[in-house]
């Protein structure tokens, strides 16, 4: 699976928009785009996936580049309770383990 | 519905103890898969059970970790010996499967196990 690339943190005042993004430089051509995301004391929670092609459902919208190298998570009114550690993972379509790195802590503010 | 289920929520164990910890997956949920997690790292992942058999047992990161689901549903991950490198938190998943596709992994609340 690709490597990926995230910022450790980042603040987001509640009610904006909160933009994490991703580098995946190396991802394949049969790669997807899978975010995750893990509030404190539970276990990651799904969020939204892609391969080339914007995506959008009710909880985010993914960006993602048109040479796929990078990608941008979109969560357009942050609330508190948005507070987490969100995961940017590349790997082939399949029912095959997922491989996190150390993602980014988002912190919303009051 | 019910998600997927861990018991216990908690373990502390002296050094040299076995524990057993438990996974109850959604229903119907043919893929079951276990992580592990140190603090303040993601996730990394253990075992992979297809219904009753694993299928991949790659991360287990010793012989005295051991998982089964005999019965292609609930699932116990057993840990002999601890040792104090054994303390994290012990996740389980699950998901449908398609052959193909990409399914959803539904995480249980895991189990943080503290090795004293």
């Amino acid at each position: 699976d690709a490597k990926t690339t995230q910022p450790p943190s980042m603040d987001c005042a509640e009610g904006r928009a909160a933009n994490l993004p991703c580098n995946h430089s190396t991802i394949s051509g049969n790669e997807y785009v899978y975010w995750y995301r893990q509030i404190h004391s539970q276990g990651p929670q799904y969020i939204i996936h892609g391969l080339k092609n914007n995506e959008t459902n009710e909880m985010a919208s993914l960006i993602i580049t048109e040479d796929r190298k990078s990608s941008t998570l979109i969560l357009p009114h942050a609330t508190l309770r948005d507070t987490a550690v969100y995961y940017c993972i590349v790997r082939v379509a399949g029912n095959t383990p997922l491989v996190f790195g150390k993602g980014t802590r988002l912190s919303v503010i009051a | 519905g019910a998600g997927v289920s861990q018991s216990p929520r908690y373990k502390v164990a002296k050094r040299g103890q076995d524990v057993a910890l438990r996974c109850d997956p959604i229903s119907g949920h043919v893929s079951l898969f276990w992580y592990q997690q140190a603090l303040g790292q993601g996730p990394e992942f253990l075992t992979y059970f297809q219904n009753e058999a694993q299928l991949d047992k790659s991360g287990l990161p010793s012989d005295r970790f051991f998982a089964e689901r005999p019965e292609g549903s609930v699932s116990t991950l057993k840990i002999q010996r601890t040792q104090q490198e054994d303390s994290a938190v012990y996740l389980c998943a699950s998901s449908r499967l398609t052959r193909g596709l990409y399914n959803e992994q539904f995480f249980g609340p895991g189990t943080r196990l503290t090795v004293l």
